[in-house]
Order: structure tokens, then sequence, then C-alpha cells
């Protein structure tokens, strides 16, 4: 089946500085990557969606300078937290879509980022 | 917005079969029911999806009910390593974002 990465699976940063999260789908093109973000005891909150090539689709109430998305290419997209404070301490997980499938979107392992 | 409702938790024995249930009766005649399950601290995996006709894999069997209203997830013998959070999202056509719900947690106990 398809496999998708993150890179790292867990990061602590201080307040303040900025933290780079990466999502690789690593046997498949994904024109089409989604960002999620999970508080403790929480379901996945939808971020954005991210497409190659073009500027990412934000949902409302995501600070788009905030959380800055760039889908590179075809296997890569990234999601950079800057200027991190505590509260933005989560559970990040992204999902690549793969077009021919029924399936379609399979998720990354996600990234545990917590600010000190 | 979540167009789902589930129970917040269940229980299982070992070895007996998982029924989840999930209400969608807003659900439109292009929107398909797919179930996604979250091991603690893991990402989403897929289980199964279905637009009107039961479906059955490798892992799980969906039953929709014939007016569309509701849907149940099967899980035929439940093992330890099914505890975990399980989602039934609607989604109309292929392709949209998925729009997660509280879930149900299924605790499968020896």
């Amino acid at each position: 089946g398809a496999v998708v990465s993150q890179h790292p699976s867990r990061v602590i940063c201080k307040s303040g500085t900025s933290v780079k999260i990466e999502c690789r789908s690593l046997d498949f093109q994904a024109t089409t990557m989604f960002w999620y973000r999970q508080f403790p005891k929480k379901s996945l909150m939808l971020m954005a969606t991210s497409n190659e090539g073009s500027k990412a689709t934000y949902e409302q109430g995501v600070e788009k300078d905030k959380f800055l998305i760039n889908h590179a290419s075809l296997t890569l997209s990234t999601l950079t937290v800057t200027s991190a404070h505590p509260e933005d301490s989560s559970f990040y997980i992204c999902s690549a879509l793969l077009g021919t499938s029924d399936n379609e979107q399979f998720f990354g392992p996600g990234t545990r980022l917590t600010v000190l | 917005d979540a167009k789902t409702t589930q129970p917040p938790s269940m229980d299982c024995a070992e070895g007996r079969a998982a029924n989840l249930p999930c209400n969608h009766s807003t659900i439109s005649g292009n929107e398909y029911v797919y179930w996604y399950r979250q091991i603690h601290s893991q990402g989403p995996q897929y289980i199964i999806h279905g637009l009107k006709n039961n479906e059955t894999n490798e892992m799980a069997s969906l039953i929709i009910t014939e007016d569309r209203k509701s849907s149940t997830l099967i899980l035929p013998h439940a093992t330890l390593r099914d505890t975990a959070v399980y989602y039934c999202i609607v989604r109309e056509g292929r392709g949209n974002k998925l729009v997660f719900g509280a879930g149900t947690i299924l605790r499968v106990k020896s």
C-alpha cells in the first residue's frame, strides 16, 4: 500500500523559534496533501489543503502566516510553525491523496511538537 | 462540521464481533461513508468505505441501511490490537477533505 512518512517524529523547541515538519509520499506522487492538528484526547482538525505548485488553502481560523505550507514537489509538503508558542504544542498529521484509488487518503505517522 | 454521530465509547470481548454504529441522517445521495481508525499516537488508518451496498474487506464489514441514514462497522473477531478510536466520516465524491468527528473509543478486553 501507499506509504506516507513524516519527519521528525518528535520535536522539542523553545518558544519563539520556528519548526519545519516534512511530509513525504514514498511510493506515489501526490498533487494534494492535507495537514491536520490533534490536541490530547481530541479529534483531528484539518488545518489546510496543500496543492503542488500553488498556494495552500487554509481552514477558517488557521493563521496562514503562522503555519506556512510549501508543496514544492509531488512527493513533499512542508509545514513550518513560525514563532512557536506553548499553545502550538500538538500532534501534527499529514495525509496524501492518491488519485487512482478509492481509498485515496493515506496518513503519515504524525509529528509530536512540544514548545517549551 | 462532522455530519455523523457515534457513541463515545464501547467495550468488546476479545474474539467476539465488534459492532460500531454511526448515524448520518443528513447524508446526501452522492456522499460516501468512510471508516478510519486511529491507534494511540499514530496516524489514522483507512478501514473501509461504501456508498449504498454493504462492503467487506480483509479488515471489516460495512453495513449501510437502506435509507442510508445509518451504518455499522463490524470487526468480526476483535483482537487487543483493534483497541483504537474509530471514526465514521461522510464525504462527497473522491478527493475531498475528510472532516473528523469525535469518533468511538473501542476497548477490546481479554
